[in-house]
């Protein structure tokens, strides 16, 4: 079965403190793998995607295939970093799917 | 500008009143799909569509159809609604190649079904 676990549904740290946001997925053959992001009152974007092996607003995910992870990570959150975090596959044939989310909190 | 459109954004109805979600999207994609929001539930697909005439089944496709006539737009239609479909609703499109993968979405319809 394709499926996407993101196993925390609420992740608080302090603005400052490293942040690390788990993915876990299933798939049998190549992945593609993504991170949405929805801050308040805005539409889902599209934060980063493994693929591209960037860096987006500090944050970094690298896809291991041998743990079948995607995490996303930020070594010093922001304020402005509070929002729902999705990660999500593309399968074969480019339909999209996503975990459950991640509600990212920093704290002042 | 480029964008996904919703309509409506907001909308209450009483169980059993068909209702249809219209989205439509300018940038001549070929994938569209419908997600509903739940709190502690995330993101989960109702239906999506490879292209024109060319509909598929997610995770909850239960109590709900699509249509896609047209490359642009790919209406949710609740035939008879119940309470369980209240939820803020979500369409997206994107291409299925080259940069295939980038969601984009629209900015959500609420529904509350009385």
């Amino acid at each position: 079965a394709q499926r996407v676990t993101q196993p925390e549904k609420l992740l608080s740290v302090f603005k400052g403190a490293p942040v690390e946001l788990k993915c876990n997925y299933s798939y049998s053959g190549s992945p593609e793998l993504f991170w949405y992001v929805q801050y308040s009152r805005q539409r889902l974007q599209l934060l980063l995607r493994h693929i591209s092996r960037e860096s987006i607003k500090g944050f970094t995910a690298d896809l291991n295939k041998g743990e079948t992870s995607f995490h996303l990570k930020k070594p010093f959150a922001q304020e402005e970093d509070s929002a729902m975090y999705y990660c999500a596959l593309k399968r074969w044939n480019n339909d999209m799917r996503f975990g459950a989310g991640t509600r990212l909190t920093v704290k002042p | 500008e480029a964008q996904v459109t919703q309509n409506p954004r907001y909308l209450i109805t009483v169980t059993g009143k068909k209702l249809t979600v219209t989205c439509s999207q300018n940038m001549n994609h070929e994938y569209m799909s419908w997600y509903r929001q739940d709190p502690g539930l995330g993101l989960r697909q109702i239906y999506y569509s490879m292209n024109v005439e060319v509909t598929d089944k997610g995770d909850v496709p239960e109590g709900y159809k699509v249509s896609r006539k047209e490359k642009r737009n790919f209406p949710l239609i609740l035939e008879s609604p119940s309470p369980n479909q209240t939820s803020l609703y979500f369409c997206a499109s994107s291409l299925t190649s080259g940069r295939a993968g980038e969601l984009f979405f629209g900015e959500g319809s609420r529904l509350t079904v009385l």
